[in-house]
């Protein structure tokens, strides 16, 4: 059971859009800032949004994120076939002084 | 850019001892926190613990009774080691870089070396 809460699948066809929820708590989403992972099949994660709705350079824009209160959100807009991927959400917990993780979100494009 | 490689035994038995090391390239071990996560077959990620340059160290609780993180700043590595080992923990191991406890993401990750426990 992880400490953030993530609908294990989601799904979209290509060109539209596809928003993924990350529920967590008062001791980590609702103090701390979301950062969101991307792992395709067979890969290392790597990091797609920081600190709730940051890119790093080389992610596209049709990625974003955002955070209100103990929830946070990735979108995902224009969607590829390549976005086929895991996506987790992360956050630091106060209580626990360390980092958290959601259980992960599989999107499938349909 | 930044670099990590995991390195260590793909197959250890139950009870023994797991030992990997995380070589970091392309930057100094002595900025910056070092961070171990796992992830086993088809499951999510969960971390593990993360250290400082100066030995400073964080475990997750769960844990932190068969878990211990080191670094050696002069080879720029550092290292996990989870004893008392059981078929639970066989999973990819991720060594990746943490910002800071402030800007807390986890960039870049090392590819990730998988793990089987098993006689």
């Amino acid at each position: 059971q992880s400490v953030l809460t993530q609908p294990p699948s989601a799904s979209g066809t290509p060109g539209r859009g596809v928003t993924m929820s990350c529920s967590g708590s008062s001791s980590n989403i609702g103090s701390n800032t979301v950062h969101w992972y991307q792992q395709l099949p067979g890969a290392a994660p790597k990091l797609l949004i920081y600190t709730n709705d940051q890119r790093p350079s080389g992610v596209p824009g049709r990625f974003s994120g955002s955070k209100s209160g103990t929830s946070a959100s990735l979108a995902i807009s224009r969607l590829q076939s390549g976005d086929e991927a895991d996506y987790y959400c992360a956050a630091w917990d106060d209580s626990l002084n360390g980092p958290v993780f959601g259980g992960g979100t599989k999107l499938t494009v349909l | 850019q930044v670099q990590l490689q995991e390195s260590g035994p793909g197959l250890v038995k139950p009870s023994e001892t797991l030992s990997l090391t995380c070589t970091v390239s392309g930057d100094s071990i002595t900025s910056y926190y070092w961070t171990w996560i796992r992830q086993p077959p088809g499951k999510g990620l969960e971390y593990i613990g993360y250290i400082f340059y100066t030995g400073s160290t964080n475990y997750s609780p769960s844990l932190r009774s068969r878990v211990s993180i080191s670094v050696d700043t002069s080879k720029n590595q550092f290292s996990l080691e989870l004893s008392s080992l059981t078929a639970a923990d066989t999973a990819i191991y991720y060594c990746a870089r943490l910002v800071s406890k402030r800007y807390n993401w986890f960039d870049p990750w090392g590819q990730g070396t998988p793990v089987t426990v098993s006689s």
